[in-house]
């Protein structure tokens, strides 16, 4: 089946900091990625959708110039969090939808834990 | 895309059939009905898809009645590792750029010995 990875698994860092996570298609390609944040006992929130070549579309009240999105390639979107807080700390997961699939077969990673000190 | 509600949280014992219902009273007519299940610090894994009457696999039944309105997945047999998040999610089944998921609160199944 399809495989998503995301790099890295966990991560901490010192306030002020800049962080990126790498989410990664292994064995197809993915013309739409999508980041999603979580935090603790709440569901997935939809940050922005990624389509390769072209910028990325945020949600609303979601910061593009906080959370950068690069998609450059059909198997590869980063999400950078610049200038990071510690209400930035949350599970940061990724989806990736095949070039050739349906909307539903969309493939998760396994998320990032990202703690702001 | 059609707001969907679920039980925040369920509880059985080993063994026993689950079934969670979700409500879906705005769901259109080329909208299909998928199931997600998440794991604490993991991400979300596809479990059943259906538009209509009944879909099996190896894992779970979804059940859809005629005005598609509301669904429920099936669990039969549950372990203690099917302790999970369950997410009921509704959108179009057509491939476009623009179709998202997006998730709603989902239902907590804790499993008891």
């Amino acid at each position: 089946g399809a495989v998503v990875s995301q790099h890295p698994s966990w991560v901490i860092c010192k306030s002020g900091t800049s962080v990126k996570i790498e989410c990664r298609s292994l064995d197809f390609q993915a013309t739409t990625m999508f980041w999603y944040r979580q935090f603790p006992k709440q569901s997935l929130m939809l940050m922005a959708t990624s389509n390769e070549g072209s910028k990325a579309t945020y949600e609303q009240g979601v910061e593009k110039d906080k959370f950068l999105i690069n998609h450059a390639s059909l198997t590869l979107s980063t999400l950078t969090v610049t200038s990071a807080h510690p209400e930035d700390s949350s599970f940061y997961i990724c989806s990736a939808r095949e070039e050739t699939g349906a909307w539903n077969e969309q493939f998760f990673g396994p998320g990032t834990r990202l703690t702001v000190l | 895309l059609a707001k969907t509600t679920q039980p925040i949280s369920m509880d059985s014992y080993e063994g026993q059939e689950v079934n969670i219902t979700c409500s879906h009273n705005n769901i259109a007519t080329n909208d299909y009905i998928t199931w997600y299940q998440q794991f604490p610090s993991q991400g979300p894994r596809f479990i059943i898809q259906g538009y209509k009457t009944k879909v099996t696999n190896e894992v779970a039944s979804l059940f859809i009645p005629a005005d598609r309105k509301s669904s429920t997945l099936s669990l039969p047999r549950v372990s203690l590792s099917d302790t999970a998040v369950y997410y009921c999610l509704v959108a179009q089944s057509s491939y476009s750029s623009a179709s998202k998921i997006i998730f709603g609160s989902g239902t907590r199944l804790s499993i008891r010995p």
